[in-house]
C-alpha cells in the first residue's frame, strides 16, 4: 500500500542551484498536485494536472516546472533556486470528481541557503 | 474565486473539554467540504468531508456540518483526547478540481 511517494525527505540547495522532487502514486489517480507549506500560510498550491500530458498553474507557480508524462509520476522542477523557495512541499492525488479527498505524500523540506 | 477562513491557533485545551474549530467557506455553485489533519512530521491525512448542503461528515468522534445559509462547515469533538493534537485544515474543492485549503489551527490538548 504505496500510496503516494515523495523523495527525497530532505534537501538543502545552495541559491542558483536546479533540482527535481519526485513524486510518484500507485492509485490509478487521474488528478495530481504540488502544495507547499508554510507558517501561517497553510498550503499554497503551486501546480497540478488532471491527467497525462495536462498541467495547469496553482496560485503560486513562479519559480517551478512540472510535467505530466504518466499517469503515475509528477515531479516538481526547481530552476534556479531561491531562499523564498524554503518550504515543506507536498504532492497530492485524487480521482477526478469534485468530491474525491486528496492522498497526501509525507513531504519534502527544502531549505535554501 | 474560491476561498476558506479557518479561526487563528492555537486553540488550548484540557483532556476531555468540548471542541469547535471555526470554517467558513466563499465559493460559487455548489462546492465540496473537506477537514484535514496534520500530525506533527506527516502529510495531511483526510479526517472528514460533505459533498451537498445539510450533509454532516463524521470520523472519529468529529463532526460538521455543511451549512450553505451561513457557508459555514466547523469542526466539533464532544470530548478531546491528548492524541488529537495536531493542525486541522478546512477545505473545499469545487468544480475547477483544485482543493483550497485554510490556514489550518493548530490544536493543542493537555491531560
Amino acid at each position: 500500500n504505496a500510496g503516494v511517494t515523495q523523495t527525497p525527505k530532505f534537501q538543502v540547495l545552495k541559491t542558483g542551484q536546479s533540482m527535481t522532487l519526485q513524486c510518484a502514486q500507485d492509485m490509478n489517480h487521474e488528478y495530481m498536485s504540488w502544495y507547499r507549506q508554510d507558517p501561517g500560510m497553510g498550503l499554497r498550491l503551486i501546480h497540478y494536472s488532471v491527467g497525462a500530458g495536462i498541467t495547469d498553474q496553482g496560485e503560486v507557480p513562479n519559480g517551478y516546472n512540472v510535467s505530466r508524462s504518466t499517469t503515475e509520476d509528477f515531479p516538481l522542477r526547481l530552476l534556479s533556486a531561491a531562499p523564498s523557495q524554503t518550504s515543506v512541499y507536498f504532492c497530492a492525488s485524487s480521482y477526478g470528481q469534485e468530491n474525491s479527498p486528496l492522498h497526501f505524500g509525507n513531504g519534502t523540506r527544502l531549505t535554501v541557503t | 474565486g474560491n476561498s476558506v477562513t479557518q479561526m487563528e491557533g492555537p486553540v488550548t485545551l484540557s483532556e476531555e473539554a468540548f471542541l469547535t474549530i471555526n470554517c467558513t467557506y466563499t465559493a460559487t455553485g455548489y462546492p465540496s467540504l473537506f477537514w484535514y489533519v496534520q500530525y506533527p512530521g506527516e502529510g495531511l491525512q483526510l479526517l472528514l468531508k460533505a459533498t451537498k448542503a445539510d450533509d454532516k461528515g463524521s470520523n472519529k468522534g468529529f463532526e460538521a456540518t455543511y451549512r450553505k445559509e451561513t457557508t459555514s462547515f466547523h469542526l466539533e469533538k464532544g470530548s478531546v483526547q491528548v492524541s488529537d493534537s495536531a493542525v486541522y485544515f478546512c477545505a473545499l474543492r469545487g468544480t475547477t478540481d483544485k482543493l483550497i485549503f485554510g490556514t489550518g489551527t493548530r490544536l493543542q490538548v493537555f491531560p
